[in-house]
């Protein structure tokens, strides 16, 4: 069974630039969320989709981040227009459990996203 | 949330098990306690989680207290593959995040 993969893997773009990462959950897995380290900080919970919808977007930092999950299937992150304090490693996990609590989340390798 | 607390770092002999505590003395009743842990380079990984009695799967042991109060995962017999920041979350009853601390910082010394 294929794990959750991320592209890209590394991302270096220029200040004011966009960025959109992907996320392929497990297959069948109707939960995903995005969570972020940026620099010597804790990860952070960015939203969670069950199917296409937006569950939770309460860790999303402001307007300049969106994300999608067209069919319920692959998810984006676009970052538009991208800031220095972006920079970090973003990480993609999903869970098949709809009962949350004790369900487990299954991460992808995370995308480095370098902003200069 | 409740929160929890970790030691920054712990040191430990490959081959030897390894005991990571972690208080969490504000849980509620219905917190779970989960553990994970992140390799070098990779994403975070599952490791265990436990609401009231010990657990135990093929990777950890874990521990819980009586008062649930604090709880320690137990590596049985560590390798140099089990180095890594091992993180102790405790998930609400309405929550499907993680909110993640700093984590314990595993050494193996070979």
């Amino acid at each position: 069974e294929a794990g959750v993969t991320q592209f890209p893997s590394h991302s270096v773009i220029e200040k004011g630039q966009t960025v959109t990462l992907r996320c392929d959950p497990i297959s069948g897995h109707d939960n995903l969320y995005w969570y972020r380290r940026v620099m010597g900080k804790e990860i952070k919970f960015l939203l969670h989709f069950v199917k296409e919808s937006k569950q939770d977007e309460s860790g999303m930092p402001n307007n300049r981040f969106l994300a999608e999950r067209t069919g319920g299937t692959y998810s984006t992150l676009k970052v538009q227009p991208a800031e220095l304090e972006d920079s970090g490693v973003y990480f993609c996990a999903s869970s098949i459990d709809p009962s949350g609590v004790a369900d487990t989340q299954y991460f992808g390798p995370g995308t480095r996203l370098t902003v200069l | 949330d409740a929160k929890t607390t970790q030691p920054n770092s712990m040191e430990s002999n490959e081959e030897e098990p390894v005991h990571l505590p972690c208080n969490h003395s504000t849980i509620s009743g219905t917190d779970y306690i989960h553990w994970y842990r992140q390799l070098p380079s990779q994403g975070p990984e599952y490791v265990i989680h436990g609401l009231t009695s010990n657990v135990n799967n093929r990777m950890a042991s874990l521990a819980i207290a009586e008062d649930r109060k604090s709880s320690t995962l137990i590596l049985h017999r560590a390798t140099l593959r089990d180095a890594a920041v091992y993180y102790c979350i405790l998930r609400a009853d309405s929550n499907y995040q993680l909110i993640w601390g700093a984590g314990t910082k595993l050494i193996i010394k070979p």
